[in-house]
């Protein structure tokens, strides 16, 4: 079993929609839950992060942990085409592990 | 957070030959990370460079493949050597901070190894 599983998509959505992206991770030692997102050809930059459970706002994007089972959600409202991305999950506890990414665009 | 400049962005390399890739970080850092990235892949990380340190390699990379040099606190390279088309891939470098979350990405070096 992998440490982070994510759904590899492509996830395709209209603009203006509401996007769910979810990971599972299998350490319950995992302490550090992280949102990256990685534009073509570039270099992943973090999004969101939180701290063990619950959840955290920013803007558009809402990121959700539930430890109990072990599933990390990202929330994007009001979907933009400039959020069309690949979107990696992360957890730490001594090390960051990254899950494989969902690539998701936004049509006009 | 710091800003890391990453050299070269992509390269197409002879088997057997070595690439060294540098990144320059515009502030002093004590911990890098190199990654690797293969297509529809996760990131898995190489090895943990310090300075003034010899890097702490992952399991199934070795120092003999991937040499790492560190030698201040704002650089570091990592060598892809004798290489094979099975090493074609996206070589990232990383910085953190010292923090668990906070991570600074370069852009990323494509290597083709033909």
């Amino acid at each position: 079993q992998k440490e982070v599983e994510q759904d590899p998509g492509p996830l395709s959505v209209p603009e203006g929609a509401i996007v769910s992206l979810n990971c599972t991770y299998s350490n319950s030692a995992f302490q550090y839950f992280m949102w990256y997102r990685q534009y073509s050809r570039k270099g992943p930059e973090l999004l969101m992060y939180t701290y063990s459970s619950g959840n955290k706002e920013d803007g558009r994007f809402t990121a959700q942990v539930d430890k109990s089972s072990k599933y990390i959600s990202l929330f994007i409202r009001d979907s933009q085409p400039s959020d069309s991305a690949t979107y990696l999950c992360a957890t730490s506890y001594d090390k960051v592990i990254f899950g494989p990414g969902t690539s998701l665009s936004v049509i006009p | 957070s710091a800003v890391i400049s990453q050299k070269p962005s992509r390269d197409i390399c002879q088997r057997g030959t070595s690439l060294t890739i540098q990144c320059q970080v515009d502030s002093q850092v004590t911990m890098m990370f190199w990654y690797r990235q293969q297509p529809g892949q996760s990131l898995t990380l190489i090895a943990t460079a310090n300075q003034g340190s010899e890097a702490t390699y992952e399991s199934g990379f070795v120092i003999d493949k991937f040499p790492i040099s560190r030698p201040n606190l704002t650089f570091s390279t990592l060598t892809v050597s004798n290489m094979s088309p099975e090493d074609s891939s996206i070589y990232l470098c990383s910085t953190g901070q010292g923090s668990n979350y906070g991570y600074t990405f370069g852009s990323g070096t494509r290597l083709t190894v033909v």
